[in-house]
């Protein structure tokens, strides 16, 4: 079945560490993106990126990294400059230039900072 | 920018009554609005999408929502609510690059 996978699906951090989450999909999409979800805050978009070896920061790259390496993955790295990395994080991909653009989601992974 | 606002954070409904749920969108071009549902520690799935072929828009598990233009809503609604619609649910609206969401809100409901 095709999909997005996310892993791990919880990760306890001790503050001053750096730690990465994993976002792999086979749906042949060129579009991935990186949401981060508080509660009563909606999704904020982290990074996006259209194409691979290419990305853009959203409303709140700060603290975080990313790369595109292969169009199938689009790895997040929480770096020890994010003030307040606990958060439940959601990868997301769309088919590039579809006139319907829905994002389809990956099941999340949760971070807490201990 | 496109911009959605969910009205209301927490809608409570009884097993049975009808199920409304508002959004209200902010476009400078025709927009493409989306409902999405989130089931506790889960990922985001797609209810349905209004992408200008029809106003009134049907979804999974029984949701529709109607695009009214005079009133920039998209409103999603189900005429009986079911224990398993507990959830919460997105609005949301497709920008330039990325998808811009509202705050949510979550569904209860009373049996």
């Amino acid at each position: 079945d095709g999909g997005i996978t996310q892993s791990p699906k919880y990760l306890f951090r001790k503050e001053g560490q750096n730690v990465t989450l994993s976002c792999e999909q086979n749906l042949n999409h060129d579009a991935m993106y990186w949401y981060r979800q508080d509660p009563g805050q909606g999704l904020r978009l982290i990074y996006y990126s259209q194409i691979v070896n290419d990305f853009q920061k959203g409303d709140i790259a700060e603290g975080y990294s990313v790369s595109r390496e292969k169009k199938e993955s689009f790895p997040l790295t929480v770096t020890s400059a994010q003030k307040n990395p606990t958060a439940f994080y959601l990868c997301a991909s769309s088919i590039q230039g579809a006139d319907t653009g829905e994002l389809f989601f990956g099941e999340g992974s949760r971070l807490t900072v201990l | 920018a496109q911009s959605v606002t969910q009205l209301g954070s927490h809608v409570s409904v009884s097993e049975g009554a009808l199920v409304l749920l508002r959004c209200n969108y902010s476009s400078s071009v025709p927009p493409y609005l989306f409902w999405y549902v989130q089931y506790p520690n889960q990922g985001l799935q797609l209810l349905l999408k209004y992408t200008s072929a029809a106003t009134l828009v049907k979804g999974i598990n029984g949701f529709e929502a109607e695009f009214k233009k005079s009133e920039t809503s998209f409103h999603l609604t189900k005429p009986s609510a079911h224990m398993s619609d507990a959830a919460e649910y997105f609005c949301a609206v497709r920008g330039n690059n990325d998808m811009r969401f509202g705050a949510g809100t979550r569904l209860t409901v009373k049996p």
